[in-house]
């Protein structure tokens, strides 16, 4: 079946660093990819999508100079906190799309990444 | 924003009882969809329900769409300890693939 990952799974940082989360499709070729951010015990809120070779479209409120996003290649999408603040502390998803596929399920998630901004 | 809401927010019961789980939607919607997720981990896609459609069932699990009052309901049976998790209604509108996903429901079956 089709596999996201994304890595870090869990990452620690002191407040004013940037930290880089990568999204990657490993057995398909992912056209469009999604960020959603979620709090604890919460529901996912989309922040951002992202389109292979374009510019992202952000969700009204996220703003696009704190989560960069980057969609390079149709396997890979990245996404950087820049000047993270212990507000940003979340749990990151990506989901990626299967570009190969007309099935409206084919929406594949990555196992989240747990980040922790001191 | 988000549009989906569900009840119950939580959920417990006992291991062989059938569970029940509501959404509910605002704007029209292309087709609608349930999510699993267990603490800390991503989501899985369990079942995705068209507009035009009034019932589904996979294994066992069954949902329902009524349009009319936008809503949708999925039920498990005979629920098993392996099946708590947090369970998430998301609606898939005019742009294609975008979800949006509702607050979701915590259950936990008790063994």
């Amino acid at each position: 079946g089709a596999v996201v990952s994304q890595h870090p799974s869990r990452v620690i940082c002191k407040s004013g660093t940037s930290v880089k989360i990568e999204c990657r499709s490993l057995d398909f070729q992912a056209t469009t990819m999604f960020w959603y951010r979620q709090f604890p015990k919460k529901s996912l809120m989309l922040m951002a999508t992202s389109n292979e070779g374009s510019k992202a479209t952000y969700e009204q409120g996220v703003e696009k100079d704190k989560f960069l996003i980057n969609h390079a290649s149709l396997t890979l999408s990245t996404l950087t906190v820049t000047s993270a603040h212990p507000e940003d502390s979340s749990f990151y998803i990506c989901s990626a799309r299967d570009g190969g596929s007309t099935r409206l399920s084919s929406q594949y998630f990555g196992p989240g990444t747990r980040l922790l901004v001191l | 924003s988000q549009q989906g809401e569900e009840d119950p927010q939580a959920l417990s019961i006992q291991e062989g009882e059938n569970a029940t789980m509501n959404c509910s939607y605002k704007t029209s919607i292309n087709n609608l969809q349930w999510y699993r997720q267990n603490s800390g981990r991503g989501l899985v896609h369990l079942i995705l329900i068209r507009s035009n459609e009034r019932e589904k069932h996979s294994g066992r699990l069954r949902v329902t769409l009524d349009t009319s009052k936008k809503s949708s309901s999925l039920l498990i049976t005979a629920s098993r300890a392996a099946d708590t998790a947090s369970y998430f209604c998301a609606t898939g509108g005019t742009s294609y693939g975008k979800l949006t996903f509702g607050q979701g429901t915590i259950l936990t079956v008790h063994p």
